[in-house]
């Protein structure tokens, strides 16, 4: 069976602290992709990073980075130096060439004060 | 043009009504999908086209019929529909559905059923 866990439900940060947003997965397929999507208030999913099964190095996007650890089954998300624009759901999704459809997780809404 | 777009943004109707939603995307993908996000629950997968054909219905009731005539646009026709049925209608387009491919979205429909 595939699983997508995000433990955290809500997150709320101040301004420029520095956030890690939780994703492990359960897949028993060898090739799989991770992907992070950003939901603001206006509802779109936009999609931010996808990953695949074979590639663990980490990726730095701006002020967004990613963990990605087999042994650990997990693809952390961290903001560094938060900003209110960040205040968003954070939605961790999976797909695997065993399954046909993507999996999501219950997403992660992170709060950022000014 | 905005990647998918989805008509209308919000909508309000009473459980006799018929109503239509609409999706369109100008991608050039050949696979789309209608997601409904529920509060507190994860996105649930409803239906699943891939070159016009059907191949994926996810235990949907049939109060909910969803019409694609060609790979740009996809319908979610709606009929006596339940209160519990109030949701964000999310529309979402990939260039296949092979597990590979980012799936874009669109900014949803917001039903209220009453």
């Amino acid at each position: 069976a595939q699983k997508v866990t995000q433990a955290q439900t809500e997150i709320s940060v101040v301004e420029k602290e520095d956030v890690t947003l939780d994703c492990v997965y359960e897949t028993r397929d060898t090739t799989y992709y991770l992907f992070w999507y950003k939901q603001p208030p206006s509802g779109e999913l936009v999609f931010l990073i996808r990953r695949n099964s074979f590639d663990e190095q980490n990726e730095i996007s701006g002020r967004y980075s990613w963990n990605f650890q087999k042994s650990t089954s997990s693809f952390n998300f961290t903001i560094t130096a938060s900003q209110v624009v960040d205040s968003a759901v954070y939605f961790c999704a999976l797909s695997s060439t065993g399954g046909f459809k993507t999996i999501f997780g219950a997403g992660t809404r992170l709060f950022v004060k000014a | 043009e905005t990647g998918v777009t989805q008509t209308p943004r919000h909508l309000v109707m009473g459980m006799t009504n018929k109503k239509s939603l609409k999706c369109e995307q100008h991608l050039g993908h050949n696979a789309m999908y209608w997601y409904k996000q529920s509060a507190k629950k994860p996105l649930e997968l409803m239906f699943v086209y891939n070159f016009k054909e059907q191949t994926e219905n996810n235990s949907v009731p049939s109060r909910f019929s969803p019409e694609c005539p060609n790979s740009s646009h996809l319908f979610l026709h709606l009929h006596t529909l339940q209160p519990e049925d109030s949701a964000l209608y999310l529309c979402a387009s990939s260039q296949s559905v092979a597990p590979v491919e980012t799936q874009y979205f669109g900014p949803g429909t917001r039903l209220l059923v009453l």
